[in-house]
């Protein structure tokens, strides 16, 4: 399959501590982008990035988020000191360049007690 | 700031009828690029049509197809011949030109399918 795989699909995890997601883009895509859907809204976007140089970043993302992608292929994103608000679905999504179709991920729902 | 506005949280339309999906959007570029995502309960992001702002012929997939209108920043999703597997949310996304890669998304409209 060479559609944008994301690891783990379901993470529960106890407020206060660090989580970390990953992304496969499609292989040949430049462009990588993160965004958050809560329950019943549509996706939020969070950052994105052009090979390895993250090009921007939603003041969505606050300090406890960083997000890598260190060799232009997958990336990591990291939440520090979880909070309760931090529950969402995080879904990634790939492009070859701007302006064309990107393709999104099966998501990781993120649950935070 | 560029808005993505679905008016519309639910609809609900007889299979095999057809239904049409409103969205209208704010921005102040002339270069654009406007979407429809399907996202069944599955979850996954599906790309359903796509339309760049600069072309005035509306965009067809198949059973799907828009109303864009550009002046009235409009941009409506028709689905004819509803399936019961057309049952989702669907979001209206805008992606701004070069330099503006992200998408914005609408709420979504949950569309329901009645056999």
């Amino acid at each position: 399959d060479t559609g944008v795989s994301q690891d783990p699909r379901h993470k529960i995890t106890k407020r206060g501590q660090n989580v970390t997601f990953r992304c496969d883009p499609i292989s040949e895509h430049n462009r990588l982008y993160w965004y958050r859907q809560t329950l019943g809204q549509g996706p939020e976007f969070l950052t994105y990035f052009q090979n390895e140089a993250q090009l921007e970043k939603s003041r969505l993302l606050s300090d406890r988020f960083s997000a890598e992608r260190p060799k232009g292929s997958f990336s990591t994103l990291e939440i520090q000191r979880t909070e309760q608000g931090d529950s969402a679905m995080y879904l990634c999504a790939s492009s070859f360049t701007s302006g064309t179709s990107k393709f999104f991920g099966p998501g990781t729902r993120l649950t935070v007690l | 700031a560029q808005t993505v506005t679905q008016s519309q949280p639910e609809m609900s339309v007889q299979e095999a009828e057809t239904v049409t999906l409103s969205c209208t959007y704010d921005t102040s570029e002339s270069d654009y690029y406007l979407f429809w995502y399907k996202q069944p309960p599955s979850r996954q992001m599906i790309l359903v049509i796509r339309q760049e702002a600069y072309k005035q012929q509306n965009a067809t997939e198949n059973r799907f197809s828009v109303n864009f209108q550009k002046a009235a920043k409009s941009f409506s999703l028709k689905i004819s011949d509803s399936q019961l597997g057309d049952a989702a949310m669907y979001f209206c996304a805008y992606e701004g030109g070069v330099g503006d890669d992200k998408i914005i998304f609408g709420k979504g409209t949950r569309l329901h399918i009645l056999p």
